[in-house]
């Protein structure tokens, strides 16, 4: 069984600074897949950012960037230049190799204060 | 906006009730997903269809079934409704479904469900 476990429930940083959350997983699939999801307040939930395992480049997305630890099982996220747009919920997810259902962290709240 | 579209926004029933909750993918994509996101449960994948046939199973109880239409939309039922199915459903979609890529999954709306 996939599980994500993310350890920080909140935090908050003051705008224009650089803010990293924590993702660990654990997977038995040698093939697999990490991802980034937002959820503002209006509950939409919206991709960041997209790993593939058997890359070894981090992946980034203009101010989103990813630190992936495939040893450790680690895949954070890193926010430089933090917006007030960006305070959210964040969750990390996993998928399989192939097209499966993405199993979810329990999410990190990320407050950003102006 | 994802292009995924959900109908309603908003549901409002009573315990033993039954309710469909529909979905509409993105042009193209092939493959749906029903999620449920509640308070304690936190956001589990409940089943995925791909171009109309169940293709994987998460934790989706007895009471709840789903199916995808030839026109690619989806449905989830949910019956004899308990207080505690009480959630954010959220329908996903994605290109494929049948290949070793695991596609990202753009995300509609959700229909809010309260069971009274």
């Amino acid at each position: 069984a996939q599980t994500v476990t993310q350890s920080q429930p909140e935090m908050s940083v003051q705008e224009a600074e650089t803010v990293t959350l924590s993702c660990t997983y654990d997977t038995s699939e040698s093939n697999y897949y990490l991802f980034w999801y937002k959820q503002p307040p209006s509950r939409q939930m919206i991709l960041v950012i997209r790993q593939e395992a058997y890359k070894q480049q981090n992946a980034t997305e203009n101010r989103f960037s990813v630190n992936f630890q495939k040893a450790a099982k680690s895949f954070s996220l890193k926010i430089s230049d933090s917006q007030l747009g960006d305070t959210a919920m964040y969750f990390c997810a996993q998928a399989g190799g192939g097209a499966d259902g993405l199993t979810f962290g329990k999410g990190t709240h990320l407050i950003i204060q102006p | 906006d994802s292009g995924v579209t959900q109908t309603p926004k908003h549901l409002i029933t009573a315990t033993g009730q039954r309710v469909t909750l529909r979905c509409s993918p993105r042009s193209g994509d092939l493959s749906v997903y029903w999620y449920q996101q509640s308070l304690d449960q936190g956001l589990q994948f409940l089943i995925q269809y791909y171009n109309g046939e169940e293709r994987a199973k998460g934790n989706i109880l007895e009471r709840f079934s789903a199916q995808q239409f030839p026109d690619l939309h989806s449905e989830l039922n949910l019956s004899s409704l308990e207080l505690g199915d009480s959630a954010l459903y959220f329908c996903a979609s994605s290109v494929g479904g049948s290949g070793r890529e695991s596609e990202t999954q753009y995300f509609g709306p959700g229909t809010r469900l309260l069971v009274l």
